[in-house]
């Protein structure tokens, strides 16, 4: 299985422009969880999905973020427009139906926001 | 908000040395804690995984320990080597899906 995939790896962009990261949960998983980790925050959980629908997004930090789950397969992480103190590394992770008390998280997004 | 506390922040230990931190988390709608060791420029990696009050998981020369009761968990590493350098996060999962991170401890095994 090649695990969760996330691209890009490393984004480097302007203020003010649109980001979108992408992630590719392990097939068959049915949850899909998005984190950002900063030095001050720590790992912190943005919003996750259950089955595509969006269960919690108590964590995105305001309307310029949102995520979607068009299906079983891939969700994105949009930032619009993008400020500087997005720059983070954005981890997406999934877990299994029968499995619920795992999360296997992807490789991570870099984004720097300049 | 859900306060999960790792302490210490930061262990430098020399190599040979046996080593222990700890993870505070609430005690109630506990339904799992979790371990994670992390390393630089690579995602976390599930350690283990605990439901039950008075569990002991190992894994080599790692171990941890659970005590929901009390809201603990005591992560323990015998004999550390350089290679187990790294950020050990705990993280506590209520009676919904998502986890809450503590802030890590991060290990520096001294050759």
């Amino acid at each position: 299985d090649a695990g969760v995939i996330q691209s890009p790896r490393h984004e480097v962009t302007e203020m003010g422009q649109e980001v979108t990261l992408r992630c590719k949960p392990i097939s068959g998983h049915n949850s899909l969880f998005w984190y950002r980790q900063t030095m001050m925050r720590g790992l912190e959980l943005l919003i996750y999905f259950n089955n595509n629908v969006p269960i919690d997004d108590s964590g995105m930090p305001e309307d310029r973020f949102s995520a979607k789950m068009p299906n079983a397969s891939f969700s994105t992480l949009k930032i619009q427009p993008s400020e500087p103190r997005d720059s983070a590394v954005y981890f997406c992770a999934s877990s299994p139906a029968d499995r619920v008390y795992e999360q296997y998280f992807g490789p991570g997004t870099r984004l720097t926001v300049t | 908000i859900l306060n999960v506390e790792q302490s210490p922040q930061s262990l430098h230990v020399q190599e040979g040395d046996s080593t222990n931190f700890t993870c505070s988390f609430p005690s109630s709608n506990f339904y799992a804690l979790h371990w994670y060791r992390w390393e630089t420029a690579k995602s976390p990696e599930a350690l283990f995984v605990m439901t039950l009050n008075g569990d002991e998981k190992k894994k080599g020369r790692i171990s941890a320990t659970l005590n929901t009761k009390e809201g603990y968990s005591y992560l323990y590493i015998k004999g550390s080597q350089p290679e187990d350098s790294a950020t050990y996060l705990c993280a506590f999962q209520g009676s919904a899906r998502q986890l809450t991170f503590g802030s890590g401890t991060q290990l520096t095994v001294l050759p």
